[in-house]
């Protein structure tokens, strides 16, 4: 069984249109984050949410917006898109760290969706 | 101004040696370092997790060690495989709830 899984993997569009991505997670965590992984390969948190919670939004432009109908699942869809917005997008969960302690929040990552806008 | 440096960029070795990845970070306040290895086309897979209290942890092959006053970490590969090609990035946490700052990673290529 997959632990996180997304869909799609490879998503190909004109820039305008208006796409999703879909994740779930089946190792019962409180806690999902989108990121963004550029062509330099550097990884970048999108947003986060806790329980349904809203808990961490970057500085993202407005035709992101994630949904989490519930704690399993956090889906993505973006807006007009642009050509900067290709990339991997990927998909991850954790439970809450203690700040130094043992629990420290291991993040478990989706295989990656990735995106070209033509 | 990135505040996790990794180096080298990349590394090539041949199958069955020994190689250390570096990581030298700014980031503060420190809560714990972590090493990823992501394969072409998948998503990051921890390979370990350092609190500020830990010097070293390890997982089969591989070794991390963690200079919490010089701010640096290494990634100890031992007795490459074919298998470890990959990129190995590290990652500081902070004790802000999800706030993670990422190397860009470091490419290796492990050769017959």
């Amino acid at each position: 069984d997959t632990a996180v899984s997304q869909t799609p993997k490879y998503l190909v569009t004109q820039m305008g249109n208006d796409k999703s991505i879909k994740c779930e997670q089946n190792l019962g965590h409180d806690t999902m984050y989108w990121y963004k992984q550029d062509s330099k390969k550097f990884l970048k948190i999108m947003f986060s949410y806790n329980n349904k919670e809203l808990i961490i939004n970057e500085t993202v432009p407005n035709r992101f917006s994630p949904k989490s109908p519930d704690k399993a699942h956090l889906n993505l869809h973006i807006n007009s898109l642009e050509l900067g917005d290709s990339a991997v997008y990927f998909c991850a969960s954790s439970q809450p760290g203690l700040a130094g302690g043992k629990n420290t929040g291991e993040l478990f990552f989706g295989e990656g969706s990735r995106l070209t806008v033509l | 101004k990135n505040q996790v440096e990794q180096s080298p960029q990349s590394l090539i070795i041949l199958e069955g040696k020994n190689c250390t990845l570096q990581c030298n970070y700014t980031v503060s306040p420190f809560s714990n370092l972590r090493w990823y290895k992501q394969d072409t086309g998948r998503g990051p897979v921890s390979l370990t997790i350092m609190t500020f209290s830990e010097n070293t942890k390890s997982n089969g092959r591989y070794t991390a060690t963690l200079d919490a006053d010089t701010k640096q970490s290494s990634l100890h590969i031992t007795a490459s495989q074919l298998s470890d090609s990959a990129s190995y990035i590290c990652v500081v946490g902070t004790p802000s709830w999800g706030k993670l700052q990422f190397g860009a990673g470091t490419q290796v290529v492990v050769t017959p």
